[in-house]
C-alpha cells in the first residue's frame, strides 16, 4: 500500500465553522506534511510532524492547528476561516525524517471557505 | 533552504525526448535533488531521485552535473499523459524535519 489518503475530497464551510481534514497512510512512515496550494501556485508548506511531534511551522495562522495521534494519521483542524484560504490543502509523507526518500502525496481536499 | 531554478514552461511533441533542466548552484553535500510532477487536479507525485549519479527509473531519467550544480529530467517519449507541472526539489538529508520546499516548477505542454 503506497496511498496516501485524505479526506474528504472536498469541503466547503462558513467563516465561524469548525471542520477537521483528515490524513492517513500505512507505509510506516514517520515524517508528515501539511501543505496548502492555491490555484496555479506551488504547494507551500504549511506543517511538518516527525515522529509524531510538530517540527516544523512555517509561521501558519492558529486557526489552522495540526494534530497527529498516532503515526499513521494526520489531522488539520480549521475554525474561523477567512475566504482567502480557500485551497488545496495537500499531505505528504515519507520514511524517517533525515533521508532523502520520496515523499508520497495524497489526492488533496478541496477547501472552499464561504 | 538552498534554491533551484527551472524554466517557467516548455513544450515537447509527442513521442519525442524531453530535456527539463534544472540549476541549483547552491546545493550542499548532503542535498538529494528530487523530481516530482503535478498532473492537473492531482497531487504531486515522485518521479525520481539522485544524490551524485545519474539515475534510472520506469518513468524517467535523471542526469546530474559532475559539480551537482544542475540536473535534467529526461522523459524518453513523451506522451499527452506526461502534460504537468514538473517541480525540482532539494532535499536535505541531513534535516531531522526534512523538508520539501516547492519551487516555480516547469510546466511542460505536450503536442499530439
Amino acid at each position: 500500500d503506497t496511498e496516501v489518503t485524505q479526506t474528504p475530497k472536498h469541503l466547503v464551510m462558513g467563516m465561524t465553522n469548525k471542520k477537521s481534514l483528515k490524513c492517513e497512510q500505512h507505509m510506516g512512515h514517520r515524517a508528515m506534511y501539511w501543505y496548502k496550494q492555491k490555484a496555479k501556485k506551488p504547494p507551500e508548506l504549511m506543517f511538518v510532524y516527525s515522529y509524531e511531534k510538530l517540527s516544523i511551522n512555517e509561521s501558519v495562522p492558529s486557526r489552522f492547528s495540526p494534530e497527529c495521534p498516532n503515526s499513521s494519521l494526520l489531522n488539520l483542524h480549521l475554525h474561523a476561516l477567512q475566504p482567502e484560504d480557500s485551497a488545496l490543502y495537500l499531505c505528504a509523507s515519507s520514511q524517517r525524517p533525515g533521508t532523502g526518500n520520496e515523499a508520497f502525496f495524497g489526492q488533496g481536499t478541496r477547501l472552499t471557505v464561504v | 533552504d538552498a534554491k533551484t531554478t527551472q524554466p517557467n514552461s516548455m513544450e515537447s511533441n509527442e513521442e519525442e525526448p524531453v530535456h527539463l533542466p534544472c540549476n541549483h548552484s547552491t546545493i550542499s553535500g548532503t542535498d538529494y535533488i528530487h523530481w516530482y510532477r503535478q498532473l492537473p487536479s492531482q497531487g504531486p507525485e515522485y518521479v525520481i531521485h539522485g544524490l551524485t549519479s545519474n539515475v534510472n527509473n520506469r518513468m524517467a531519467s535523471l542526469a546530474i552535473a559532475e559539480d551537482r550544480k544542475s540536473s535534467t529530467l529526461i522523459l524518453h517519449r513523451a506522451t499527452l499523459r506526461d502534460a504537468a507541472v514538473y517541480y525540482c526539489i532539494l532535499r536535505d538529508g541531513n534535516n531531522a524535519g526534512n523538508m520539501l520546499t516547492f519551487g516555480g516548477g516547469t510546466r511542460l505542454m505536450v503536442k499530439p
